[in-house]
Parts: C-alpha cells; structure tokens; sequence
C-alpha cells in the first residue's frame, strides 16, 4: 500500500525565515497531494493541495512542488510568521482515488519571534 | 466548518466497554472518514464509507466498526474498548468531484 514519509518530524525557524518540509510517496498511481495545517488543539485544515499533472502551485507566502519521477513533493513558506507556528501533514491518495488519504506522520514548525 | 460535528467531544471510558463515536454532517458529502492522532504516527485512517451502507477499511481497523444507515451520519463503534485505543479521533467528509477533506473538531477518548 501507500506510504508517506515526512521530513523533519520538527523544524525551527527564526521569524522572517523560510521553512522547507518534504515529503515522498511510494505508490505511482497517486495524483494528489495535500498540505494540513494542524494548529494547537484545533482540527487539521487544508493549506494548499498540489495535482499530478502541476509541477508547482503557490499561493502567498506558501507553495507547493512536485517531482514525480523521484516520488516527492515539498511544503515551502517564506517570511515565517509566529501564527505559522502548527504541525504540518503531507498526504497522497493511494490509486489515485478519490478519497482515502494517507498522511505523513507530520512536521512541528516553531517560527521564533 | 459548522458543517461537520462530532459527538461526544470529549469521553472517558474503561477498559472492556463499549463506545460509538458519532459524525453528523450536513454538507451532503457522499464520502465521509475516520481517522486516528496519535503522537507520532499523524493521522491514520480507521474506516472509510464512499456511500449509505457502503465502508471499507483503512490502515487501524483492527477494533473498530462503522455504520452508515444516512448520508449525514457515519458511526464509529468500539465493541470492547482497550486503552491501546485511547486516541484523538477525527471524523472527515469529502464533496464529490473533489479530494478536499474538511475534519471535524475531534473527540477525545481515554480508555483507563
């Protein structure tokens, strides 16, 4: 089946910096790749989600980039603010198919002021 | 996201009972899921349902069963609950023609 690894399981950044976290799938047939954003006590929210047939997505200060040959994509932020702080969860649909979501173990991003 | 509740928010339980956690939503998505957080292993999915009476496995399904009887609700039911099971669980829905997932708040259980 479907697996996703995730990398680093934390990442600190001083404010102002940009943070990088990456992700590789196993399965071929996936086309979709979602970002969760997941802040303290709350319910994970999708950030930003990427297709098979994009290389690259962003919006604002967040993108996404995907290398399918190599089987991974990428979350990056620039100019980290404080409310980034959250856990991180990439995700790929195993056979490409419709729901069924299986997610990375998640990134912890600290933005220090 | 007032479209998707979860119920109970919060439960303590013990070992041996039994436990249904419930997901309303409102939003009429045909498929709905459940997922359990645990630290260190993220999200990982328990069972999902792609219609009424129609579920499938996931990854942890091992203890668990579902029930879908409405388009709106979808059951989680612990037959006989073990404290390997005390976990933050997530229920989610999905519109059709879309991957997006929107969770619910979460329910916490605490099996002693």
């Amino acid at each position: 089946g479907e697996n996703v690894e995730q990398h680093p399981s934390t990442l600190s950044v001083q404010e102002g910096d940009s943070a990088v976290i990456k992700c590789t799938y196993s399965d071929s047939a996936s086309n979709y790749f979602p970002w969760y954003k997941q802040e303290l006590g709350k319910r994970p929210q999708l950030i930003i989600d990427i297709r098979s047939n994009v290389g690259e997505k962003k919006d604002q200060r967040i993108a996404v980039t995907l290398n399918k040959t190599a089987k991974h994509f990428s979350l990056h932020i620039t100019e980290t603010q404080p409310e980034d702080s959250a856990v991180y969860f990439c995700a790929a649909n195993p056979g490409g198919s419709q729901g069924n979501l299986i997610f990375g173990k998640g990134t912890k991003l600290s933005v220090k002021p | 996201d007032a479209g998707i509740t979860q119920s109970p928010r919060h439960k303590v339980t013990e070992t041996g009972t039994p436990v249904t956690l419930r997901c309303h939503q409102t939003e009429n998505h045909r498929y709905m899921y459940w997922y359990r957080q645990d630290p260190g292993h993220g999200l990982r999915l328990i069972h999902y349902s792609y219609g009424v009476k129609d579920t499938d496995k996931g990854e942890v399904s091992d203890g668990y069963s579902v029930s879908r009887s409405k388009t709106e609700d979808f059951l989680l039911t612990l037959e006989s609950a073990t404290s390997s099971q005390t976990s933050v669980y997530f229920c989610a829905s999905q519109g059709p023609g879309a991957n997006v997932l929107t969770f619910g708040a979460g329910s916490r259980l605490t099996v002693l």
